[in-house]
């Protein structure tokens, strides 16, 4: 299994809502990104994580908060959101095996499409 | 921070015909990465080139980097309509994760 599945595809949200993004990947990865994507802008990076600990945080505002409950999963939870939020949010995976991941070829989910209203 | 560029920003093309696309980078690298991107969907990784390689090849592509003129392109050769795509350089930044040029949008028209 070569795939990092992220649900939902979609999400509409409030302001004031809170939502979670999800991210899954069972390849024994264990380093896991979420890189934040406005359109046609490359992508740019949010948060990694690395054997489940949080190692990079680009300085991203607090209404983002990321979770690593175990290696395969990796959330997104959202809250207070801004309408220029609204972006394709892509979690990625990468091995991780020797601490150089800038190595490692990454594997990307389909994203979350969000919108803010 | 961005540290890649791609060159052009836009691209189209006839079926058939080949497509190269330039990145350039600010600061030594140890490998450079080339990924592709449907409209709306995720990355999927096609080429890493290591430093002290000047040319690879996977298929119909061809990625040449010049870490003396820290530049790289990539060549697709007899390009198809399914080619169509967003494609991405990516380098790692001086924390030694991977970021992502700006991209190239090529059109290929059938």
């Amino acid at each position: 299994d070569t795939e990092v599945t992220q649900t939902p595809k979609h999400l509409v949200m409030g302001m004031t809502n809170k939502k979670s993004l999800k991210c899954e990947q069972h390849m024994g990865h264990r380093a896991m990104y979420w890189y934040k994507q406005k359109a046609k802008k490359p992508p740019e990076l949010m948060f990694v994580y690395s054997y489940e600990k949080l190692s990079i945080n680009e300085s991203v505002p607090s209404r983002f908060s990321p979770e690593c409950p175990n290696s395969s999963l990796l959330n997104l939870h959202l809250h207070a959101l801004q309408p220029e939020d609204s972006a394709l949010y892509l979690c990625a995976s990468s091995q991780e095996s020797r601490g150089f991941v800038s190595n490692e070829k990454l594997f990307f989910g389909s994203g979350t499409q969000l919108s803010v209203l | 921070s961005q540290q890649g560029e791609e060159d052009p920003q836009a691209l189209s093309i006839q079926e058939g015909e080949n497509a190269t696309m330039n990145c350039s980078y600010k600061t030594s690298i140890n490998n450079l990465q080339w990924y592709r991107q449907n409209s709306g969907r995720g990355l999927v990784h096609l080429i890493l080139i290591r430093s002290n390689e000047r040319e690879k090849h996977s298929g119909r592509l061809r990625v040449t980097l010049d870490t003396s003129k820290k530049s790289s392109s990539l060549l697709i050769t007899a390009s198809r309509a399914a080619d169509t795509a967003s494609y991405f350089c990516a380098t790692p930044n001086a924390g030694n994760m991977l970021t992502f040029g700006g991209g190239t949008r090529l059109m290929v028209k059938p």
